[in-house]
């Protein structure tokens, strides 16, 4: 069974502090890791993913199958940064193909 | 802002009653999916489709329905059998092996439900 975890519930930073985002997983095989953002009003949308290893709008992740660990990290938080992030995971292939399995989410605030 | 439509926006709905969310894409899209959004729950799948005329249940299947009948079409039916359906609908679809982005999902804006 594949189950991702994102221990926090509600992150506030002030702006230009550093966040990070935490994200833990379970997956017996080599999984996708993903991390989507929803900002007030707008649909949820990828933000990144482990097999692009970009940067975006500032935000790094990097996938540590020691630890099992995706962690979002960004070294200086805006206040546009302030949305519900969901950590998300996809199986490589057999059943598990394609199905996302997404994290609790955690609501960053970023204040001025 | 085309890609996947969803409808309607807002749906209220009596006990006892059946009611059927709308999810629409044009992006010739394969695969087609069910959300629901609950707070502190993160999103939980319902149903998938990986090609027309095929679908699977998610992990809270019971008390919903779909159909997929076209390939740009997945209405989702929640039925007087699911206990607690007042939540935000999300439908998402994702382009088929062999692209770029394989396992990339993308969202519709969502339906939010209320049961009276």
């Amino acid at each position: 069974a594949q189950r991702v975890t994102q221990p926090e519930k509600l992150l506030s930073v002030f702006k230009g502090a550093p966040v990070e985002l935490k994200c833990n997983y379970s997956y017996s095989g080599s999984p996708e890791l993903f991390w989507y953002v929803q900002y007030s009003r707008q649909r949820l949308q990828l933000l990144l993913r482990h097999i692009s290893r970009e940067s975006i709008k500032g935000f790094t992740a990097d996938l540590n199958k020691g630890e099992t660990s995706f962690h979002l990290k960004k070294p200086f938080a805006q206040e546009e940064d302030s949305a519900m992030y969901y950590c998300a995971l996809s199986g490589a292939g057999g059943t598990s193909y394609g199905k996302l399995t997404f994290g609790q989410g955690t609501i960053l605030t970023v204040h001025p | 802002d085309g890609g996947i439509t969803q409808s309607p926006k807002y749906l209220f709905r009596k006990e006892g009653q059946n009611v059927t969310l709308s999810c629409e894409q044009n992006l010739n899209h394969d695969a087609m999916y069910w959300y629901r959004q609950d707070p502190g729950q993160g999103l939980r799948l319902i149903y998938y489709s990986q090609i027309v005329n095929d679908f699977q249940k998610g992990d809270i299947a019971e008390g919903y329905s779909v159909s997929r009948e076209k390939k740009e079409s997945f209405p989702l039916t929640v039925t007087s059998a699911q206990k607690n359906p007042t939540a935000f609908y999300l439908c998402a679809s994702k382009p088929g092996r062999g692209t770029g982005s394989y396992n990339e999902q993308f969202f519709g804006p969502g339906t939010r439900l209320t049961v009276l």
